[in-house]
C-alpha cells in the first residue's frame, strides 16, 4: 500500500525567500510528525499532531517555522525567510495513533537555502 | 530533556562478523528505546522496539538489542552481518507516557565489506 509521501523531494531556495512543505500522511494515520535532520545529526523533532487536538509545536525553532494540518490528512511545513541555517532534511512520519509507537517515515524533503 | 548517544558515526565490519551498534541514553527513568533503519534512498523504518517488557528484543532482519538500565545502553547486534545490511541506523527514545517526541541519535553508517 502506500506509504508516507513527501513534496518535493528537493527544494533549493533564496535566502529571505518562503517555501512550503507537504506530507502525505498513511491513509487512516491520526498521528503526524514533522522532524528536522541536518546534515551529520540526528533527527530534531519539529512539531507533532494528534488527530483533532492542539499540536505540540514546542520543537519549532522559531516563529519563522508554523504548520497546519487538517483533519487527519495532508499537513504542510512553511518556512518564512528562510535562512541557510534552515538547509536540511525535512522529515515527515505518520502513525495509526501517537501510542503505537511505531511511526511511518517519508523519504524527506531536502532544502537548500542559498 | 532526553539526549541519545550513537558511538561512532560510522562502523565497517566484514560480511558474516558481528555488528555491534551502540546508543546510550540520558533518562534517569526508563524511557521507550527504538532502532530505525535507513536504507539508500529510502525512508527509515522500525527495526525494533523496546517498551517495557523483554529487556532483550529481537527486530526483523536477524537484529536484536538488549536494555540495560545499569547501563543506560541499548545497544544493536547481529550475528552475522550481511551485504544488505548496508545502510544508517538510528537510535530513539520517548519518555514513557509522552510518547508525543521521540529523541533521535545522530545516525550510524554500518559499511559491510566483502
Amino acid at each position: 500500500g502506500a506509504g508516507v509521501s513527501q513534496s518535493p523531494s528537493n527544494k533549493v531556495t533564496e535566502k529571505g525567500k518562503d517555501v512550503e512543505l507537504r506530507c502525505d500522511p498513511i491513509s487512516g494515520h491520526t498521528a503526524l510528525y514533522w522532524y528536522r535532520q541536518r546534515l551529520g545529526q540526528g533527527l530534531e523533532f519539529l512539531i507533532y499532531f494528534q488527530g483533532n487536538s492542539a499540536p505540540d509545536k514546542s520543537g519549532l525553532p522559531s516563529d519563522r517555522f508554523s504548520a497546519e494540518r487538517t483533519g487527519e490528512s495532508v499537513s504542510t511545513l512553511t518556512i518564512q525567510r528562510t535562512q541557510q541555517e534552515d538547509s536540511a532534511v525535512y522529515l515527515c512520519a505518520s502513525s495509526v495513533t501517537g501510542a503505537s509507537y511505531e511511526q511511518y517515515f517519508g523519504p524527506g524533503t531536502r532544502l537548500t537555502v542559498t | 530533556a532526553q539526549s541519545v548517544t550513537q558511538l561512532g558515526s560510522h562502523v565497517s565490519v566484514s560480511e558474516g562478523a558481528l555488528v555491534l551498534l551502540r546508543c546510550n541514553y540520558s533518562s534517569s527513568v526508563p524511557p521507550y528505546l527504538f532502532w530505525y533503519v535507513q536504507y539508500p534512498n529510502q525512508g527509515l523504518q522500525l527495526l525494533l522496539k523496546y517498551t517495557s517488557a523483554a529487556t532483550l528484543v529481537k527486530g526483523i532482519n536477524g537484529f536484536e538489542a538488549e536494555f540495560k538500565k545499569s547501563e543506560t545502553s541499548f545497544h544493536l547486534t547481529k550475528p552475522s552481518a550481511h551485504m544488505s545490511d548496508a545502510a544508517e541506523y538510528f537510535c530513539a527514545v520517548s519518555d514513557q507516557g509522552n510518547f508525543n517526541k521521540f529523541y533521535f541519535g545522530s545516525g550510524t553508517k554500518l559499511n559491510v565489506k566483502p
